[in-house]
């Protein structure tokens, strides 16, 4: 298998512009997670969904935050509009079974808003 | 409130010694404890896992586990250059179903 995949793997933008990160699962995994890390609050959870269902939105900072997941296999995280405060890496994790235990990492999308 | 704490460091070794990186935690009913290893510019990946008290130990890695005082703690044996990378704590909550992560302890390796 070829892991949890993001894209893109770097992302500039510029204030006020939208931005979209996407995540493909590892194939069978049941849960998918987005995380935020940056030097000063570390690694966050902001979404997680099980069997493609949101089941925890707690983490997301804003409503210029979203995230979707409409299938098993693909899962997008966007933020409209995109401030310079939102640069961090944007990491996607997978799980298989209910535990939600053993986290699977993407690369992760390094985001830089100018 | 940060609800799993770790020291920062940077913490350094001798190549060979012993590495000592703790964790502690809030959440008394938390089950499940993870130690994730992310070397620069990469991902997390999940290096030892433990659930009950005492010492669970796998090749030069020990986890140890003490509940009563809410404590975790990973000791990595004949330390090598390579082991240099942060490592977060990871606790899986009585009540939640996600993991919340500690900040991380910056280790490096002295040749």
């Amino acid at each position: 298998d070829a892991g949890v995949i993001q894209s893109p793997r770097h992302e500039v933008t510029e204030m006020g512009q939208e931005v979209t990160l996407r995540c493909k699962p590892i194939s069978g995994h049941n849960s998918l997670f987005w995380y935020r890390q940056t030097m000063m609050r570390g690694l966050e959870l902001l979404i997680y969904f099980n069997n493609n269902v949101p089941i925890d939105d707690s983490g997301m900072p804003e409503d210029r935050f979203s995230a979707k997941m409409p299938n098993a296999s693909f899962s997008t995280l966007k933020i409209q509009p995109s401030e310079p405060r939102d640069s961090a890496v944007y990491f996607c994790a997978s799980s298989p079974g209910q535990s939600n235990e053993k986290l699977f990492f993407g690369s992760g999308t390094q985001l830089s808003v100018l | 409130q940060k609800e799993v704490e770790q020291n920062s460091g940077p913490l350094s070794v001798p190549e060979g010694a012993i590495a000592s990186l703790n964790c502690t935690y809030s959440d008394r009913v938390s089950q499940s404890f993870f130690w994730y290893r992310q070397y620069s510019g990469k991902s997390p990946e999940l290096i030892m896992s433990i659930y009950s008290n005492g010492d669970k130990e796998d090749g030069r890695f020990t986890a140890q586990l003490n509940k009563a005082s809410q404590y975790v703690s990973l000791l990595i044996r004949d330390s090598q250059p390579s082991d240099s990378a942060t490592y977060l704590c990871a606790v899986l909550e009585g009540s939640a179903r996600q993991l919340t992560f500690g900040s991380g302890t910056q280790l490096t390796v002295l040749p």
